[in-house]
C-alpha cells in the first residue's frame, strides 16, 4: 500500500516558471490537501477538496492553483513561481475530514531562483 | 483566529531522561487536537488524536493529555530513536467550511543523545 505518493522530490525553478507538482493517493480517501512547510513556521495550508470536482482556498492560496478531476490525483500548480514559494511542499489524504488524521506524502523541496 | 503555540523549540535529552512538550491552543470550539512525529527529509507521522478535556492517550514511550487551553506530549525514558520534531495541529468545531483543516504549530525538535 504506496499511500500518498508526491513527485519530484526536488525541484529547482526559474522566477516565472510554471510547474505542477503531483500527488496521488491509493487509500480512495475523500478529503486532500496541499501544505506547506517553512522554517520555524507551523505547516500553512494552501488548497484542499473534499471529493473529486470540488476544491477550495486555503491559508495561503495566492500563486496556487488545484483541481481534483479523480479521487486518487490532486495536482497543484504553479502559476508563475516566486522566490517566496520556496518551500518544502506536503500533500496530505483523509477518509474524512471530520475527525480522521491526515496521511501525508514525503514531499516535494521546490527552491525558486 | 485559531492560534497553536508549542514549546519549547527545540530539546536536548539524555538517553532515558524523561521530559514534556507543551502545546497551547485557541479555537473557538474544539474538534480534535492532533499529534504528528516527522523525521528529517519526510512527511509528518500520525501518533495521536484527542479529542476532549482530560483524554489520554498512550503509544511506547510516549503520552498526550489534553486539557481545555493545553496539551503535554510526555516521552518517557526516551531513546536516540525518538528523536524528531513533534508537531501539534488543532481541528476546529463549526461549519463544514472547517473540514478537516487543521491549524498547526511550529513543532518542538527533540534530539536524544546516548
Amino acid at each position: 500500500n504506496a499511500g500518498v505518493t508526491q513527485t519530484p522530490k526536488f525541484q529547482v525553478l526559474k522566477t516565472g516558471q510554471s510547474m505542477t507538482l503531483q500527488c496521488a493517493q491509493d487509500m480512495n480517501h475523500e478529503y486532500m490537501s496541499w501544505y506547506r512547510q517553512d522554517p520555524g513556521m507551523g505547516l500553512r495550508l494552501i488548497h484542499y477538496s473534499v471529493g473529486a470536482g470540488i476544491t477550495d482556498q486555503g491559508e495561503v492560496p495566492n500563486g496556487y492553483n488545484v483541481s481534483r478531476s479523480t479521487t486518487e490525483d490532486f495536482p497543484l500548480r504553479l502559476l508563475s513561481a516566486a522566490p517566496s514559494q520556496t518551500s518544502v511542499y506536503f500533500c496530505a489524504s483523509s477518509y474524512s475530514g471530520v475527525k480522521s488524521p491526515l496521511h501525508f506524502g514525503n514531499g516535494t523541496r521546490l527552491t525558486v531562483t | 483566529e485559531d492560534q497553536v503555540t508549542q514549546s519549547p523549540e527545540a530539546l536536548r535529552l539524555q538517553e532515558g531522561e524523561s521530559s514534556s512538550l507543551n502545546c497551547s491552543y485557541t479555537v473557538s470550539g474544539l474538534r480534535g487536537l492532533f499529534w504528528y512525529r516527522q523525521d528529517p527529509g519526510k512527511g509528518p507521522e500520525f501518533l495521536f488524536t484527542l479529542y476532549s478535556a482530560g483524554e489520554e492517550k498512550e503509544k511506547e514511550r510516549l503520552k498526550a493529555t489534553l486539557t481545555k487551553k493545553e496539551s503535554f506530549l510526555h516521552i518517557t525514558a526516551p531513546k536516540p530513536e525518538d528523536s524528531a520534531t513533534y508537531l501539534c495541529a488543532v481541528q476546529a468545531r463549526g461549519t463544514t467550511d472547517s473540514w478537516g483543516k487543521l491549524q498547526f504549530g511550529a513543532g518542538t525538535q527533540v534530539v536524544v543523545t546516548p
